[in-house]
């Protein structure tokens, strides 16, 4: 079973818009990271964030984590039509380093040029 | 592009047949993780494996078995293969800083 759910489970955009996705797990975690998923192929690792951080940034990628409400955003700002994507949340409920990571439901990006 | 790398791209069987998918593992990475992703849907964790031994497993019957070889290299085996065994199959290499993962395996069973 999954360990949480993005919202939304698509979402279409404009090309240059800001594209927010929101991701919500039940379990305590070491970490949480976002990967993105192109046409059902690889999973390309974005952006890992740890259980006493609460915001990171990597290029046009903001990411924000609250553990009390067991949540997270991925903020992709200036969207471009590359970023059409499926992107899911990954939670590390183990042992910190294993890397069994539980996955969310996904949200379906399409941005359009 | 990671150095992870799986075979056969797709693979189509019938229900009941045996299927062994293969994953190469990053350098330097001593670990391997396989996920089955259905269409639509999250990657599910299968099982990992660490240094040639089972390292963890999911919510997976026993059918689903793995191999880790000395080189790191793993592979996935599944029996008596069904039709919801349809999917993608990920595997993922990684150390203690890192992972990465493969491009994937599609399954189709008939």
């Amino acid at each position: 079973s999954q360990q949480g759910e993005e919202d939304p489970q698509a979402l279409s955009i404009q090309e240059g818009e800001n594209a927010t996705m929101n991701c919500s797990y039940k379990t305590s975690i070491n970490n949480l990271q976002w990967y993105r998923q192109n046409s059902g192929r690889g999973l390309v690792h974005l952006i890992l964030i740890r259980s006493n951080e609460r915001e990171k940034h990597s290029g046009r990628l903001r990411v924000t984590l609250d553990t009390s409400k067991k949540s997270s955003s991925l903020l992709i700002t200036a969207s471009r039509a590359a970023d059409t994507a499926s992107y899911f949340c990954a939670t590390d409920a183990g042992t910190s380093g294993t890397y069994k990571y539980i996955f969310g439901t996904g949200t379906r990006l399409k941005v359009l040029a | 592009e990671t150095g992870v790398t799986q075979s056969p791209t797709h693979l189509i069987k019938t229900r009941g047949q045996q299927v062994t998918l293969r994953c190469s593992s990053q350098s330097g990475h001593n670990t391997v993780s396989w996920y089955q992703q259905a269409l639509g849907q999250g990657p599910q964790f299968i099982f990992q494996y660490y240094r040639e031994e089972e390292n963890g497993r999911g919510n997976f019957p026993p059918r689903f078995s793995g191999l880790q070889f000395p080189n790191y290299s793993s592979e996935l085996n599944v029996n008596a293969l069904e039709l919801d065994d349809s999917a993608l199959y990920l595997c993922a290499s990684s150390n203690i800083n890192e992972q990465f993962f493969g491009p994937g395996t599609r399954l189709t069973v008939l």
